[in-house]
């Protein structure tokens, strides 16, 4: 089956370290994305990327980087330099970047700092 | 800058009772619109979208009319089912980016 896969489901990271999330696609799309989701709020864009080698900022993107060296995977690394990551983390992907593509998401990684 | 208002919830509906879900957008131009559902401990998934004025989406029952008048996008489902309890999200999107502008969500609890 066709699908995006997050893992982990829940890590714990103690403050000042860095974490490195994984987002894995089987579904031969060229754009992914990387959004962060809080209690009460809606989801809010971390970075994004269009092509293999290729990633853009998204609205929240200090303390996060991300790296696209192929075309399935897109992992995120939340950095010490975030101030507030305890949050649910998800990973999204669409056949392309227009708006009208349909993104399809990973079940998620929640992301406790203690 | 574009946002999108949902109405808060929680909201709480007997089985077959009529849900309205109301969404209200600003973007500059003519977005394309989307209603994503998230179920407990899961990510999203799309219900429905409409990409002009005056289309309607509709999936499982659930439909919404982009109103361009009235920048709207309310969300609407004739009877509910406990299978549909789930957080409901609003969203807008256009250009080329990708980017998508997500409601804070409306929670739906639907009881037995």
């Amino acid at each position: 089956d066709g699908g995006i896969t997050q893992s982990p489901k829940y890590l714990f990271r103690k403050e000042g370290q860095n974490v490195t999330l994984s987002c894995e696609q089987n579904l031969n799309h060229d754009a992914m994305y990387w959004y962060r989701q809080d209690p009460g709020q809606g989801l809010r864009l971390i970075y994004y990327s269009q092509i293999v080698n290729d990633f853009q900022k998204g609205d929240i993107a200090e303390g996060y980087s991300v790296s696209r060296e192929k075309k399935e995977s897109f992992p995120l690394t939340v950095t010490s330099a975030q101030k507030n990551p305890t949050a649910f983390y998800l990973c999204a992907s669409s056949v392309g970047l227009a708006v009208y593509n349909e993104q399809f998401f990973g079940p998620g990684t929640r992301l406790t700092v203690l | 800058g574009d946002s999108v208002t949902q109405m808060e919830g929680p909201v709480t509906l007997s089985e077959e009772a009529f849900l309205t879900i109301n969404c209200t957008y600003t973007a500059t131009g003519y977005p394309s619109l989307f209603w994503y559902v998230q179920y407990p401990g899961e990510g999203l998934q799309l219900l429905l979208k409409a990409t002009k004025a005056d289309d309607k989406g509709s999936n499982k029952g659930f439909e919404a009319t982009y109103r361009k008048e009235t920048t709207s996008f309310h969300l609407e489902k004739g009877s509910v089912q406990v299978s549909d309890s789930a957080v409901y999200f609003c969203a807008s999107g256009s250009g080329n980016t990708g980017k998508l502008i997500f409601g804070q969500g409306t929670t739906l609890q639907v009881k037995p």
